[in-house]
Formats: C-alpha cells, structure tokens, sequence
C-alpha cells in the first residue's frame, strides 16, 4: 500500500523484556515522527528524524528509549527494560516536508499497541 | 508553552444535523493548526489545516473549520452530519519554528440515525 505501515500491529511483552517497533513511511517522505498516545489521550510527540538524522529527541520519556532510522527510509523504535508505564499504541508519522518547521500535515501508520504485563 | 484544549469529550448530533467540536489553543506567534480523525484502531487521518489567509477552512469529507484569532479558537464544523462521521477528533497546533505538533485530548463524535 501507499500509507505508513507499522509492525507489529500488536505487541505483548514482559515487564523487563525489550521489545522493537517497526516503521515503513511512504516512499520518498523525508520527515519522520514517533508519537505515544496513551488510552484516552492525544498522541504526544517521542522523537523526529530528517531522512537518517535524529534531530529531535526531547519526547523520548527515559534513556530506555531509543530510535533509528540508519538509512532514511525505515525507523525502529526500541523500548529497553520494559515497564508497565510503557503500555501505549505507538504511532508513526511521515511527511513529504523536507524540514521539520514545515506546515505539510503528517501522515500516519495504524500504530502498534504495546501491553506490558 | 503551546496547549490544545478540546473542552467536550463527547459530542453527539442527529445525523443531519450541523456539527461542532471545539478547540482553543495556546502558543507563542502565529500557529499552525490541525485537525485530525481517529477511527477504532486506526491512525489519525489529516482533515484540514489553518496555516494563513482566509480564516473559514475546507476540507475532507465536507467537514471546515474556522480560525478566530481574538478567541484563540480552530472550531470544527460540517453543515450536516452522518453516521459515519462518529469517530475521535483531534485538534493540533504547532508553533512556527518548532517541530512539535501539539494534540489535544480528543473528543468523541457520535452521531445518531
């Protein structure tokens, strides 16, 4: 398909366990975003990339969060040391804007939902 | 520091009916602003964005919003809703020179037959 796809769409781990999130943006989209969106809430800004570049990490919530996107195109998203304040749906965004400051709207993935028993 | 207030999380509306769901919003500058739709399960779907000029903006799936400076508001509006219209709403706004975009808490549409 042509939109942001997320894997997996599910993801049930263990308190203390490490668990990845994957992204594929659409074809071609420069910018990158990772969201966390907790039950009844609005998403909440994690992290951005500009093709491989990391230039924005202030959301990532503990050193325990760690993003990646080594060839500009997909982005993994690692949880370390899980706990269960991590449970949340993930989502990603893309945008075909070449800079962050950009008004093009984000387009996002379905998102995953990580549980943390 | 930026904000979104959406004050109603549920809103509910005879289809048929004229639609609003409210949004304010707080930030330093002149803002970008966002509205997007939720379905169960599903990412958020762009509907319109107010960036500048004229302050009625249209959209997806008939829906507009309107820009009010003075109230520092981005209501959102269709003239006639539909039953599959009921999802999640949220409202956005980025400053200039920052590259966060801002939710809201979402507000529930449900819109009856």
């Amino acid at each position: 398909g042509a939109g942001v796809s997320q894997s997996p769409r599910y993801k049930v781990a263990k308190r203390g366990q490490d668990v990845a999130l994957r992204c594929d943006p659409i074809s071609g989209h420069v910018s990158l975003f990772w969201y966390q969106q907790a039950l009844g809430q609005g998403p909440e800004f994690l992290t951005y990339f500009q093709n491989e570049a990391q230039l924005d990490k202030s959301g990532l919530p503990s050193d325990r969060f760690f993003a990646e996107r080594p060839e500009g195109s997909v982005s993994t998203l690692k949880i370390q040391r899980t706990q269960q304040e991590d449970s949340a749906v993930y989502l990603c965004a893309s945008s075909p804007a070449p800079d962050r400051y950009s008004n093009q709207p984000q387009h996002f993935g379905d998102g995953t939902r990580l549980s943390i028993l | 520091a930026q904000s979104v207030a959406q004050p109603e999380d549920q809103v509910n509306v005879a289809e048929g009916n004229p639609l609003t769901v409210k949004c304010t919003y707080s930030v330093s500058g002149n803002p970008y602003l966002f509205w997007y739709v939720q379905y169960p399960n599903r990412g958020l779907q762009f509907l319109l964005k107010y960036i500048t000029g004229d302050n009625l903006v249209k959209g997806s799936y008939g829906f507009e919003a309107e820009f009010n400076k003075s109230q520092t508001s981005f209501h959102l509006k269709k003239p006639s809703a539909l039953v599959s219209d009921s999802a999640l709403y949220f409202c956005a706004v980025r400053a200039h020179n920052t590259d966060k975009l801002i939710f809201g808490t979402g507000t529930r549409l449900q819109v009856f037959p």
